[in-house]
């Protein structure tokens, strides 16, 4: 069936550090994948998107690589601040449909 | 900036009683989605409507739920009546067009004791 899951539940990094938050999907047909960043009592924000057509797409501070070989999302984050402390998501959609199918989600904890 | 505004933000009610959950989407999208966010399942797809047609509400428990848009500036999800499993944060998310830039409000935190 359907999923996009993530490696890791919590990642620990130190302030100023580069972080990489995984993604693994299961759905070749997935066509659209999404970051999202998610702090504590809101809404899912939206971070960067890339199709798949794409490899790679930059942002400020953040990168998502996509690797459709091994069906593979990324997001890095460079110079982490204390500020991107929250629980990250990948999602994707494909298919036709407008619904999006969400990984667990990565907590990213940044060390003073 | 724009937003999704949902009310309320908090429902603390008892089991067996009428919850209702508000949306009011971004002015000019046509495409509104209900999910729910629970600790064990993560983000969940409740139902969906395009120009306030219901196109999927397949992740929807049908006997209790039911998803209405009875105006553009207006989304309801009710549930009837409700239970303890039924705890869990509802998000409203609305896009212009298909699933590119979805925003999402702020969420109603339910509480079923």
């Amino acid at each position: 069936g359907e999923s996009v899951g993530l490696h890791l539940p919590t990642l620990s990094v130190q302030e100023g550090d580069n972080s990489i938050i995984n993604c693994a999907y299961s759905n070749s047909a997935s066509d659209y994948f999404i970051w999202y960043k998610q702090e504590s009592g809101k809404g899912p924000q939206f971070i960067i998107d890339i199709r798949s057509n794409m490899d790679k797409r930059q942002g400020q501070r953040v990168t998502v690589l996509l690797n459709k070989t091994v069906k593979h999302l990324s997001l890095q984050i460079a110079a982490t601040q204390p500020g991107d402390s929250a629980v990250y998501f990948c999602a994707r959609s494909g298919g036709g449909a407008d619904g999006l199918t969400f990984g667990k989600g990565t907590h990213l904890i940044i060390q003073p | 900036d724009a937003r999704v505004t949902q009310t309320p933000r908090h429902k603390v009610t008892e089991m067996g009683q009428e919850v209702t959950m508000r949306c009011q989407p971004i002015l000019g999208h046509n495409t509104v989605f209900w999910y729910r966010q629970t600790m064990m399942q993560g983000l969940e797809l409740l139902a969906y409507f395009r120009n306030r047609a219901p196109l999927d509400d397949s992740g929807m428990p049908k006997d209790r739920f039911s998803a209405e848009m009875p105006d553009a500036t207006l989304a309801t999800l009710k549930i009837q009546p409700s239970e303890p499993r039924d705890s869990a944060v509802y998000f409203c998310a609305s896009t212009e067009t298909g699933p590119y830039g979805y925003t999402f409000g702020s969420g109603t935190r339910l509480t079923v004791v």
